[in-house]
């Protein structure tokens, strides 16, 4: 089945830094690359996705790069803010259906 | 805005007894999902639904969990029975159609077996 593969585990930035997560899968079939942000004890919220068919989606503070020759897609939020603090994950839509990455625990300090 | 409902929140059982989830899709979502999601990692997909038939139910473990879509429209997940490996939050996903749609999850139930 299809492998996502998501670093690094943790980030920690200041206030205003950018963050970037990053994000490989193996399925050169898979066409559909969405990111989720989640909050403690709550369900995942889509934050941005990205298709085949583009190679950079940008949304206010948050961006998302997809590289398919690679193989790797990358998330980018700019101007971090406290409130950005919650796990990331990426996925992807191998073999017909989404598989998740780890996440990643994204800290924002004031 | 329309949000996929689940409930129980939080549910504590002992080992061995039955557990039961419940989930409400987005109205006019045809595909419905329930995902097992353990601590410090990834959503797993457990189930998929299109409309009330089964078409991916592989990662299922088949001897203690079933899920129903009686009607095509809300779902139950049940345990029966219990284990403490079970303990997980449960989430639920619904999208338009399969392949490739946005899926929008519900809050999830937590579940501790003890």
């Amino acid at each position: 089945g299809e492998n996502v593969e998501q670093h690094p585990s943790t980030l920690s930035v200041q206030e205003g830094d950018s963050a970037v997560i990053k994000c490989t899968y193996s399925d050169s079939a898979s066409n559909y690359f969405p990111w989720y942000k989640q909050e403690l004890g709550k369900g995942p919220q889509l934050i941005i996705d990205i298709r085949s068919n583009v190679g950079e989606k940008k949304d206010q503070r948050i961006a998302v790069t997809l590289n398919k020759t690679a193989k790797h897609f990358s998330l980018h939020i700019t101007e971090t803010q406290p409130e950005d603090s919650a796990v990331y994950f990426c996925a992807a839509n191998g073999y017909g259906k989404l598989t998740f990455g780890q996440g990643t625990i994204l800290t924002v300090h004031p | 805005e329309a949000e996929v409902a689940q409930s129980p929140r939080y549910k504590i059982t002992e080992k061995s007894q039955a557990v039961a989830f419940w989930c409400d899709p987005i109205s006019g979502h045809a595909t419905l999902y329930w995902y097992r999601q353990i601590l410090g990692q990834g959503p797993e997909l457990l189930v998929q639904f299109q409309d009330e038939s089964v078409v991916d139910d592989s990662q299922l473990p088949k001897d203690r969990f079933s899920a129903e879509r009686l009607k095509g429209v809300d779902s139950t997940l049940k345990i029966q029975p219990a284990e403490l490996g079970d303990s997980a939050m449960y989430l639920c996903a619904s999208s338009l159609r399969s392949g490739g749609e946005t899926q929008y999850f519900g809050p999830g139930t937590r579940l501790l077996v003890l």
